[in-house]
């Protein structure tokens, strides 16, 4: 059974550009959420997406917004690119509430 | 969000000792708890949850105890092993929160063999 596969696993951008990252869930989880690890601020919530229905959101800029296509692959965008927002994103999904999260391996962005 | 402050406290043990890793959540109203396993460069790994209707779960040479009177959880890893050695984050989730969760800021763990 594959896991949850995160694309790309690197990514460099300059600041002020914008990146999209894509996530394609376990076969026949619906749900997909979104999280930013960084060393100061740990992982943090972005935003999850249930039946291509963005359900919660973190406490994060406009700048970072998402979608869920109806294979419930999903992909995160973060718009005007700063220094700051360079972490690894990490996507997990999940059968259903309180169902166990799988994570995948992360996209590590580096934002320059 | 909810999120724990960073404090990544290091426990080193040796190989063959029991690992109890310490987690204190924030939101009394929590009802499923996940303990995650994270090596360098890799994502976060599924170790074992607990339902906030029960108080202790066992799994393979884990263990997870959950005090919700204190608000707190615990991770107990007989017989450690250098495979072992990670970053151990808690998580809690709340019904009514879809399925965020909010994490605590980790504690990593060291196995010397």
């Amino acid at each position: 059974k594959a896991g949850v596969t995160q694309t790309p696993r690197y990514l460099i951008k300059t600041r002020g550009q914008q990146v999209t990252l894509s996530c394609s869930p376990i076969s026949g989880h619906r749900s997909v959420s979104w999280y930013q690890q960084t060393p100061g601020q740990g992982l943090q919530f972005l935003f999850e997406y249930f039946s291509e229905t963005q359900r919660n959101k973190g406490n994060f800029p406009g700048r970072f917004s998402g979608r869920q296509f109806s294979n419930s692959r999903s992909e995160m965008n973060v718009s005007t690119l700063e220094l700051g927002d360079s972490a690894l994103y990490l996507c997990a999904s999940s059968a259903g509430a309180g169902d166990g999260y799988t994570f995948g391996s992360g996209t590590r962005l580096t934002v320059v | 969000g909810e999120s724990v402050g960073l404090h990544l406290p290091t426990l080193s043990v040796q190989e063959g000792d029991n690992s109890i890793i310490n987690c204190a959540y924030s939101n009394s109203a929590s009802d499923y708890f996940i303990w995650y396993k994270q090596e360098s460069g890799k994502g976060p790994q599924f170790i074992i949850d607990i339902r906030s209707n029960m108080d202790k779960r066992q799994g393979q040479r884990v263990t997870v105890l959950l005090n919700k009177t204190v608000k707190h959880l615990s991770l107990q890893i007989a017989a450690t092993q250098p495979g072992d050695s990670a970053v151990y984050f808690c998580a809690e989730n709340r019904a009514n929160a879809g399925n965020m969760l909010t994490f605590g800021g980790g504690t990593r763990l060291m196995v010397k063999p």
